[in-house]
């Protein structure tokens, strides 16, 4: 099935950094999608990219695709502590299925 | 729509005993997932099914393992006997296409075996 990988696995910063979580597929992906898992709930989606090189913003999250459509980046500015959790990453296999990258696990420190 | 409703929330039973995992997923959707998440192994797909057949279960992780779909709006996940290596998170989401529209997760059932 289709595999992503996601780094990094863990990221402690201050409120008020940059934080960038970065997804990688050895294969071409048709699109990627983006969730959040708060911690002790459930992964809630965030987007959807389609298109090679394509940009969307949501606020202070700013989702990337890759050219090639094999890598995609998720940036927070100025984090707060509203966006601790996890943050997925998630591509289709052939078969449809959804499969999901391992995660990176972000702490706000105040 | 009230969401993907699973149950129980929370099972806690002992080593050798049957657990039943329940899902309801949103109506409409035409896919639903059984996922499974720990620590060490983050967010594993178990078992997927379309219109309710059972399309991949190539991520159940052994015979005690099955799942079934006998309708539209309802599926389980059925292990036994458990063993303490099944205490996990099992998250049921559905969707009407995957990878082309947002998948919707439940709630999540944290079993533990002891």
């Amino acid at each position: 099935g289709q595999q992503v990988m996601q780094i990094p696995q863990y990221q402690h910063v201050q409120e008020g950094e940059d934080f960038t979580t970065y997804c990688n597929s050895s294969t071409t992906l048709s699109n990627i999608q983006w969730y959040k898992q708060r911690p002790g709930g459930h992964p809630v989606f965030l987007i959807q990219l389609v298109k090679s090189g394509e940009v969307k913003k949501q606020k202070r999250l700013t989702f990337q695709f890759g050219e090639a459509k094999k890598n995609s980046s998720l940036h927070i500015t100025a984090t707060q502590t509203t966006d601790v959790g996890t943050y997925f990453c998630a591509a289709q296999g052939s078969a449809r299925q959804l499969t999901f990258g391992s995660g990176t696990q972000l702490t706000v420190l105040p | 729509d009230a969401g993907v409703i699973q149950s129980p929330r929370h099972e806690v039973t002992e080593m050798g005993q049957e657990v039943t995992l329940r899902c309801k997923p949103i109506s409409g959707h035409d896919y639903l997932f059984w996922y499974r998440q720990t620590m060490m192994r983050g967010l594993e797909l178990l078992i997927y099914f379309n219109n309710n057949v059972p399309i991949d279960d190539s991520g159940m992780p052994e015979d005690r393992f099955s799942a079934k779909m006998p309708n539209a709006s309802f599926s389980t996940l059925k292990i036994q006997p458990s063993e303490p290596r099944d205490s996990a998170v099992y998250f049921c989401a559905s969707s009407l296409v995957p990878g082309n529209t947002e998948a919707f997760f439940g709630q999540g059932t944290r079993l533990t075996v002891v």
